[in-house]
């Protein structure tokens, strides 16, 4: 069974459009995340929920609003495109303990999102 | 903002050979976790160090956590083939961050047979 799924894994899109995308986590983690990974590599954190709620949101465009409907999944939306918004997203999960240490994240395979 | 700069960003060595990565922070982290990461997946774990002065070994990697738990480096000793890929270092934040998971710039490692 997959622990950290996301879909689609590719994404080819014209500027301007507006795009969704879903991830899902079966491990019982109460906090989930989504990470950019830039063309350098750099992997970059966007947004983190803890229990549906959101803890965490870098400075990211307005046009990019997570939704989490239940702590099982939580998904991305885009609207209005841009070039620069080419990228591989990933999904993540992780469980913090009462002590503070962070268990693994869990990625998902990742989503190329590609804007022409 | 915690920052952690790793180096080098690019390695390419020869089988057999030591390499060793460096991830350095001028923050203190409540941990630091080890990921490494193949072309098309996503990262995976490989080691979380939480007391300063921590030494982990897994098979050929060495895996140490500074003293003030600012820095650690990995070492890989006789590289392989099959150590290639992209080694990311992150560092867990402390409460008030939201125990935030802060990634290194990654170290692109090749080894060549």
């Amino acid at each position: 069974d997959t622990a950290v799924s996301q879909t689609p894994k590719y994404l080819v899109t014209q500027m301007g459009n507006d795009k969704s995308i879903k991830c899902e986590q079966n491990l019982g983690h109460d906090t989930m995340y989504w990470y950019k990974q830039d063309s350098k590599k750099f992997l970059k954190i966007m947004f983190s929920y803890n229990n549906k709620e959101l803890i965490i949101n870098e400075t990211v465009p307005n046009r990019f609003s997570p939704k989490s409907p239940d702590k099982a999944h939580l998904n991305l939306h885009i609207n209005s495109l841009e070039l620069g918004d080419s990228a591989v997203y990933f999904c993540a999960s992780s469980h913090v303990r009462r002590t503070g240490v962070n268990t693994e994240a869990f990625f998902g395979q990742g989503t190329r999102l590609t804007v022409v | 903002t915690q920052l952690l700069e790793q180096s080098p960003q690019f390695l390419s060595i020869q089988e057999g050979e030591n390499l060793t990565v460096y991830c350095n922070s001028s923050s203190v982290f409540s941990s630091l976790q080890w990921y490494r990461q193949e072309p098309g997946e996503g990262p995976v774990l490989l080691v979380t160090v939480v007391t300063g002065g921590e030494v982990k070994k897994l098979k050929r990697l060495t895996f140490q956590f500074g003293d003030a738990r600012k820095d650690s480096s990995l070492h890989i000793t006789a590289a392989q083939p099959g150590d290639t890929g992209l080694y990311l270092c992150a560092g867990v934040g402390s409460r008030g961050s939201n125990y935030k998971l802060t990634f290194g710039k990654g170290t692109l490692l090749t080894v060549n047979p």
